[in-house]
């Protein structure tokens, strides 16, 4: 069955710090992963998918396929990061999104 | 622990019917949104619903309505459907975006399929 799992419920680090948000999931087939942001009072929106491996707000994530993971990370953390992200994944074939439980991040002045 | 209940889990519609999707949020999550998902798309934002009051709306197309009961849970209306209407719709819940803890639950959708 598929799963996604962020272990990390809050996480707190300094500006300027690096961040690194885990991910693992578990799905059988080739995973489609993304990571989506929330901040405060907005709409859930796509931070980066891992096919188009682009680099959004300085954020990046690589697919592990050895260790089942997609974690995000990103050098040098900023004030405007601080909000909730989301792992998913994608059921190729199925349009299934499966969502993880989401992280919140503070990023401390 | 209770999650965000959809029902029903996979609806199949002919051209110009109606169909109704439910969402059960979170015990005492009184914030619900509603997003549709087409096939290869990204979740595209449907309304949301604060305390029985539509709190923001995005794309929902006029041939849909949205409500918020007094038990919190919401139901997507949706008429004259079209094939293009094709997706997943999936909830999520939290408590107001405004508090310290805004993050939201998903619900595991409901697939809709239109022929």
């Amino acid at each position: 069955a598929q799963r996604v799992t962020q272990p990390e419920k809050l996480l707190s680090v300094f500006k300027g710090a690096p961040v690194e948000l885990k991910c693992n999931y578990s799905y059988s087939g080739s995973p489609e992963l993304f990571w989506y942001v929330q901040y405060s009072r907005q709409r859930l929106q796509l931070l980066l998918r891992h096919i188009s491996r682009e680099s959004i707000k300085g954020f990046t994530a690589d697919l592990n396929k050895g260790e089942t993971s997609f974690h995000l990370k990103k050098p040098f953390a900023q004030e405007e990061d601080s909000a909730m992200y989301y792992c998913a994944l994608h059921q190729t074939g199925a349009n299934n999104l499966f969502f993880g439980t989401g992280t919140r991040l503070t990023v401390i002045p | 622990a209770a999650g965000v209940i959809q029902s029903p889990r996979h609806l199949i519609k002919e051209k110009r019917e109606t169909a109704t999707l439910k969402c059960y949020p979170i015990p005492r999550h009184d914030t619900v949104y509603w997003y549709q998902q087409g096939p290869g798309q990204d979740p595209q934002f449907l309304i949301s619903f604060y305390e029985k009051m539509q709190s923001d709306k995005g794309s929902i197309p006029d041939r849909f309505s949205a409500q918020q009961f007094s038990d919190y849970h919401s139901e997507l209306n949706m008429s004259s459907l079209e094939l293009g209407d094709s997706a997943l719709y999936f909830c999520a819940s939290s408590l107001p975006s405004w508090g310290d803890n805004y993050g939201y639950t998903f619900g595991s959708g409901t697939r809709l399929t239109v022929v």
